[in-house]
């Protein structure tokens, strides 16, 4: 069982909708990300939380909005998206280390469709 | 030039042979590198990582780092079917944050 959650699995949502993606760590992790993956492609990153604070935008578009309420908790709020924002979307969590990155913990996804 | 090469495949051994599965990359400030595996319709999860140059091995995996020529490799001994995945390399390097790109997979196939 994976120690990153991802709620929900699936997700079907309208362009117009707002919605949000939640993810949440009991692993102690100081960082956490978001990665969208299309399909047959690699994963992309999109955010990086560092002890609650954003240190990375991938230049994502506004329509996406990261959220970090705490240490263990990571949203990503939706609103007007394209139909080709449609994909798996992935939470990753690891370790803060100074000298070296830790390797990423990933939750199962929410697979996204947008219609 | 693609920041993470790796050869898409598909990659086909028979079971029980050594799969090997290499990636190339272009950031000489990159730091640490990871191998993942995913498969279908599943998250990636972690096979190895490492850090310095030389070999690491784990069980029946072996990751071999090449900084110098900026070369990662993975082998899998006596491969079996349930290792049919996709295999991600990955590099990772500080920035101000923690990134960690990926590179497009190598689809292996194991027949029994």
């Amino acid at each position: 069982d994976t120690e990153v959650t991802q709620t929900p699995k699936h997700l079907v949502m309208g362009m117009t909708n707002k919605k949000s993606l939640k993810c949440e760590q009991h692993m102690g992790h100081r960082a956490m990300y978001w990665y969208k993956q299309k399909a047959k492609k690699p994963p992309e990153l999109m955010f990086v939380y560092s002890y609650e604070k954003l240190s990375i935008n991938e230049s994502v578009p506004s329509r996406f909005s990261p959220e970090c309420p705490n240490s263990s908790l990571l949203n990503l709020h939706l609103h007007a998206l394209q139909p080709e924002d449609s994909a798996l979307y992935l939470c990753a969590s690891s370790d803060v280390d100074s000298s070296y990155n830790s390797p990423l913990h990933f939750g199962n996804g929410t697979r996204l469709t947008v219609t | 030039q693609k920041e993470v090469e790796q050869n898409s495949g598909p990659l086909s051994v028979p079971e029980g042979a050594i799969a090997s599965l290499n990636c190339t990359y272009s950031d000489r400030g990159s730091q640490s590198f990871f191998w993942y595996r995913q498969y279908s319709g599943k998250s990636p999860e972690l096979i190895m990582f490492i850090y310095s140059n030389g070999d690491k091995e784990d069980g029946r995996f072996t990751a071999q780092l090449n900084k110098a020529s900026q070369y990662v490799s993975l082998l899998i001994r006596d491969s079996q079917p349930s290792d049919s995945a996709t295999y991600l390399c990955a590099f990772a390097r500080n920035t101000g944050g923690f990134k960690t790109i990926f590179g497009a997979g190598t689809r292996l196939f194991v027949k029994a």
